[in-house]
This record gives structure tokens, C-alpha cells and sequence, in this order.
């Protein structure tokens, strides 16, 4: 069984500063790891995914995420963050290779804001 | 960029009607999910759809839900009887094989008066 810890349900920054969003995860097999924005009124965006190989990923607009296994952490970053990053952001895993199929497992979600 | 699509967008039934959720997934993909996000909670797993058949449905997909994928095409979620609890956002997400990530599509509100 997985699960998806999101520390934080609302996040806040100012426009240009570092944008450092928490997931931490539970997995009893090797897991995938997914992040997805979802802007309001709008459907998931996938932004990045771990599968295997480089543990630092980069996705799009500017994210980038690290998958460290010894901390079971893919935390969500972003150097310098803009106003339409404003949105909620998901975390999610699937573990691959369980019978019980590869569905995903969502985290709470945390609502970014970012400030002028 | 391909999409997967859903349709409506948005449908308002009263409690004990029938509802259909259409869904186009990509067409070279294999796999099809449901999922489901009631208003301000977290995304939570129907059902998968792989070979023609279900692959795994969670909890929540009970004797009230059906899939069908029944011209090849397109993937339905029909709910039987609707209860005031099932208003929620309803998506749709394909991809082509187990390695790959989850394309979603905009989601249906479904809202149940």
C-alpha cells in the first residue's frame, strides 16, 4: 500500500522567491512518483515524474523535484516563482509491479499563492 | 498535443437519476482510469480498465458504478443511482502502458440536487 504526506495545505510566497513545496511518501515497493498542478476550474497538469535513473527531475515551467529515498522525499521546487504558478499542486505515487495495479495515490494537495 | 476528453463539463442531476460520464482517451493509449476529487478533498481511485475489463476498482466503486469502453473509442463511468455524495469532480486519465505517466483530461463537475 502507498500513501502521500503533503506538508502544508497552503503554501505562500512572494513573486521571485523560492518556491519549495513537501511530499513525502510511503511505498512497500519501489514507487513512481508524479507531481500535477491544477489550476482552478481546470484538470490535473502533469508537471514531473520519477520513474527511475537521475533523481533530480526537471518538469515544466521551472520545476524541478528530487526524489531522496533514504528521507522518502520528492519534494517540489521552483528558483523563482512567478503569478501564474498560483494553483494547487498535487503529489502522487503508484507503485508499478503490485497486483494491485498501478493506480495513483494522491496527497491533500497544497494551494500556492503567490504574492506581488 | 493529445488530450484526453470529457464530456460534459459539467451536469447537474437530481438525486436517483442515471448519469453517463463520456471520456475520449488518447487513442494509442491501453490503460484507463477514473478518479474522482469531492470539493475541497483530495483526488481518490475508481477504477482501471485494461485488456476490456476492470483491473482494479477501490472501495468507492461499488455496485452503483459501471465502466464501458463500448465502441473502442470511448470510456463511460455510469453512476446508477445517484446519491447527494457522489457531487464531486469526476476525471478521466489514459496512458499508453505501465511506465508512463497519467494523462488527464478537464474532469466533469457533477453536482446531484
Amino acid at each position: 500500500a502507498q500513501s502521500v504526506t503533503q506538508l502544508g495545505s497552503h503554501v505562500s510566497v512572494s513573486e521571485g522567491a523560492l518556491v519549495l513545496l513537501r511530499c513525502n511518501y510511503s511505498s512497500s515497493v519501489p514507487p513512481y512518483l508524479f507531481w500535477y498542478v491544477q489550476y482552478p476550474n481546470q484538470g490535473l497538469q502533469l508537471l514531473l515524474k520519477y520513474t527511475t535513473g537521475a533523481t533530480l527531475v526537471k518538469g515544466i515551467n521551472g520545476f524541478e523535484a528530487e526524489f531522496k529515498k533514504s528521507e522518502t522525499s520528492f519534494h517540489l521546487t521552483k528558483p523563482s516563482a512567478h503569478m501564474s504558478d498560483a494553483a494547487e499542486y498535487f503529489c502522487a505515487v503508484s507503485a508499478l509491479g503490485e497486483t494491485s495495479g498501478s493506480r495513483l495515490t494522491f496527497g491533500e494537495g497544497t494551494q500556492l499563492t503567490v504574492n506581488p | 498535443e493529445p488530450e484526453v476528453t470529457q464530456t460534459p463539463s459539467h451536469q447537474v442531476t437530481q438525486m436517483g437519476q442515471e448519469v453517463i460520464l463520456r471520456c475520449v482517451p488518447i487513442s494509442n493509449h491501453l490503460y484507463f482510469y477514473w478518479y474522482r476529487q469531492i470539493l475541497g478533498q483530495k483526488v481518490e481511485f475508481l477504477v482501471s480498465f485494461y485488456n476490456n475489463e476492470i483491473s482494479e476498482k477501490s472501495e468507492i466503486f461499488d455496485d452503483q458504478f459501471s465502466v464501458e469502453r463500448p465502441d473502442g473509442s470511448n470510456f463511460t463511468l455510469k453512476i446508477r443511482s445517484t446519491k447527494l455524495e457522489d457531487s464531486a469532480m469526476y476525471f478521466c486519465a489514459s496512458k499508453p502502458d505501465q511506465s508512463y505517466g497519467y494523462t488527464f483530461g478537464s474532469g466533469t463537475r457533477l453536482t446531484v440536487v
